[in-house]
């Protein structure tokens, strides 16, 4: 059973950098049929997708075009992490940040982490 | 890309039947195939309950069931149960690897 667990600060200052980590468990970044995701919800709105990052072999990503200035997913296989690095933030990015597994054939988020929230406050 | 629109909230009793909508755009939700829906209690991961419009993962019951007509998806709840009550997402995709999701909502069960 696929296991996901995001992990990072709680609080982040104003203009500062969110990095989170997401460990991966009982699965493998290198498979073909099936990507990686950030998705965040802020405090009683919905979710947002970030961004992917589809491992086969080189590490692609693709990114929210409203966040893609501030925004960097990258994967370590060897310690089975997605990261997620979030710069300039403001108090608009406190949100629950959640890292999922999706299907590439459905695009459905198949597995997701609890999530870790993050609040920019000074 | 802009959110999927969803009802901020629905309700209904034990045992009735409920449908949340889903309305996007012809090139999101009318374009593609790949419409699903999540279930999400406050404190625990999404759930996986619909992908691909109409199908379900194993262990999900048969009472939730999906559609599409044009550019609005739906999610139906029959039989509704009290453990039904929770926030209901539904997400598109959009492009290579780019989904985009709905704002929410809430199910209550009377």
């Amino acid at each position: 059973q696929l296991q996901l667990q995001e992990s990072g600060p709680g609080l982040v200052k104003p203009s500062e950098t969110l990095s989170l980590t997401c460990t991966v468990s009982g699965g493998s970044f290198s498979s073909s049929s099936y990507y990686w995701a950030w998705i965040r919800q802020p405090p009683g709105k919905g979710l947002e997708w970030i961004g992917s990052l589809y491992y086969s072999g080189s590490g692609s990503t693709y990114y929210n075009a409203s966040l893609k200035s501030r925004v960097t997913i990258s994967v370590d296989t060897s310690k089975s992490q997605l990261s997620l690095r979030l710069s300039s933030v403001t108090a608009a990015d406190t949100a629950v940040y959640y890292c999922g597994r999706l299907i590439k054939a459905s695009d459905a988020v198949e597995y997701w982490g609890q999530g870790t929230l993050v609040t920019v406050s000074s | 890309q802009s959110a999927l629109t969803q009802p901020r909230s629905v309700s209904g009793s034990p045992g009735q039947s409920v449908t949340i909508s889903c309305t996007g755009t012809s090139s999101d939700v009318g374009a593609y195939n790949h419409v699903s829906w999540y279930q999400h209690h406050p404190g625990k991961a999404p759930k996986l309950m619909i992908y691909d419009v109409t199908k379900r993962p194993s262990g999900v019951p048969d009472r939730f069931s999906g559609s599409k007509s044009g550019n609005t998806a739906s999610l139906t709840i029959s039989g509704l149960q009290a453990e039904d009550e929770a926030d209901y997402f539904c997400c598109s995709y959009v492009s290579s690897f780019t989904v985009v999701f709905g704002g929410g909502t809430k199910l209550t069960v009377l």
